[in-house]
């Protein structure tokens, strides 16, 4: 069955870092989204992209984060400046139209210290 | 916009017993309904899904849902409950025919005892 990847499961970085989580959604799929998790809360929506561009994004999504699809296959989340607050499950996801096909991918644990 | 509720931060039921975890969901169109399974520093596992079709719908694990226009509910079920089931349940809704953002409830965690 066709999975959604993300790279890496873990990551650990200082506060002020960049940091960029990479997914790979279904090949096929045209939709792709990022959510979020922080411990023990539940999973919140950030961005949504298609066609080369967000189609809608929260007000969690601020000025700090941007995403890309910098080649035919890869979804990145680049957070510039990583505060602590920003420590979470990131898990990346991907649709085909109509919706039918919502698959997420196991998720990266992000730990800014 | 779409939301869901999901009755219940806790569960606790006796291996053997019925599982019930309750989800209302509110919407102005048509909707597609989610239940999501995360197993501790796991990811999200889809259980099953509602997307117009069978208003009863099977998923894994031997888990089931029944989507209720009439009383805007999802609620999942599960005859007979295991251990191994002891999770966190999630919900969730987005527009029917879209592939709009999913809004997920806040989670029901499930308790299995002996």
């Amino acid at each position: 069955e066709p999975e959604v990847t993300q790279t890496p499961s873990h990551q650990v970085t200082q506060m002020g870092q960049e940091v960029i989580l990479r997914c790979v959604p279904i090949s096929n799929h045209l939709y792709f989204y990022w959510y979020r998790q922080i411990l023990g809360q539940k999973v919140e929506f950030l961005v949504s992209f298609y066609n080369n561009e967000i189609s809608e994004k929260s007000e969690i999504f601020d000025d700090q984060f941007s995403v890309e699809r910098p080649d035919g296959s890869n979804f990145t989340l680049k957070i510039r400046s990583t505060k602590l607050e920003d420590s979470a499950m990131y898990f990346c996801a991907s649709n085909e139209p109509g919706g039918y096909g919502y698959t997420f991918g196991s998720g990266t644990r992000l730990t800014v210290v | 916009a779409q939301s869901v509720t999901q009755l219940g931060s806790h569960v606790s039921v006796s291996e053997g017993a019925l599982v019930l975890l309750r989800c209302n969901y509110s919407s102005s169109v048509p909707p597609y309904l989610f239940w999501y399974v995360q197993y501790p520093n796991q990811g999200l596992q889809l259980l099953l899904k509602y997307t117009s079709a069978a208003t009863l719908v099977k998923g894994i694990n031997g888990f089931e849902a029944e989507f209720k226009k009439s009383e805007t509910s999802f609620h999942l079920t599960k005859p007979s409950a295991h251990m191994s089931d002891a999770a966190e349940y999630f919900c969730a809704v987005h527009r029917a025919g879209t592939a709009s953002k999913l809004t997920f409830g806040t989670g029901t965690r499930l308790q299995v005892t002996l």
